[in-house]
């Protein structure tokens, strides 16, 4: 497709299960970004990655966040031993040259 | 770390009114100044953005203008329509180079047929 993609698009998790989900960016953008967005806030930065080099993890909020992008175009954030407050919409961007981010859906993740 | 404030946090227009947004920022360093649009349980999708080398910019029913000296930047919707109704976020790059978005807590437009 043209469009960022993420899957899945919702995941339920009972407390302390680990859970991954995918982002496939828009081919041959360099630049990709998680966010995570609360219910009623803004999106929040996670991580940047530039290729396959994550350059930027200053927004990940503990080390039970993992991000990875290994061949630089599909990326995965993994969340460990999940909490309930780690229950929101994780958005995935990515972007040509640094500028214009596009979008992806999100996927809405509820920790129960 | 780079702050971006965002008001109001909910605005209620009548149809063909106009809507403001206003956004102030931190970082004198902030170059790009994106608005997205983002309904109810959809992607944000960027309306209009700005540089820091103009001070205004429209397209067609939108505008934005940037103070760089008062650090505030203005989303202008004329002739609302009721399928401008959505949640609004200003964003801006801070001082990195990455591209990262600092976001505004957003405001939520309803505009009444």
């Amino acid at each position: 497709g043209a469009g960022v993609s993420q899957s899945p698009r919702y995941k339920v998790a009972k407390r302390g299960q680990d859970v991954a989900l995918r982002c496939d960016p828009i081919s041959g953008h360099v630049s990709l970004f998680w966010y995570q967005q609360a219910l009623g806030q803004g999106p929040e930065f996670l991580t940047y990655f530039q290729n396959e080099a994550q350059l930027d993890k200053s927004g990940l909020p503990s080390d039970r966040f993992f991000a990875e992008r290994p061949e630089g175009s599909v990326s995965t954030l993994k969340i460990q031993r999940t909490q309930q407050e780690d229950s929101a919409v994780y958005l995935c961007a990515s972007s040509l040259v640094g500028y214009e981010a596009f979008f992806g859906q999100g996927t809405r993740l509820t920790v129960v | 770390g780079e702050n971006v404030e965002q008001h109001p946090s909910t605005l209620s227009v009548q149809e063909g009114d106009s809507a403001v947004i206003k956004c102030t920022y931190s970082d004198s360093a902030s170059n790009y100044f994106p608005w997205y649009k983002q309904e109810l349980g959809k992607r944000p999708q960027l309306i209009i953005d700005i540089r820091s080398n103009v001070g205004e910019k429209k397209d067609q029913r939108i505008a934005v203008t940037l103070n760089k000296t008062a650090k505030h930047f203005s989303l202008h919707i004329t002739e609302t329509q009721p399928e401008d109704s959505a949640v609004y976020f200003c964003a801006d790059h801070g001082s990195s180079n990455t591209g990262k978005l600092i976001f505004g807590q957003g405001t939520t437009l309803q505009v009444k047929p």
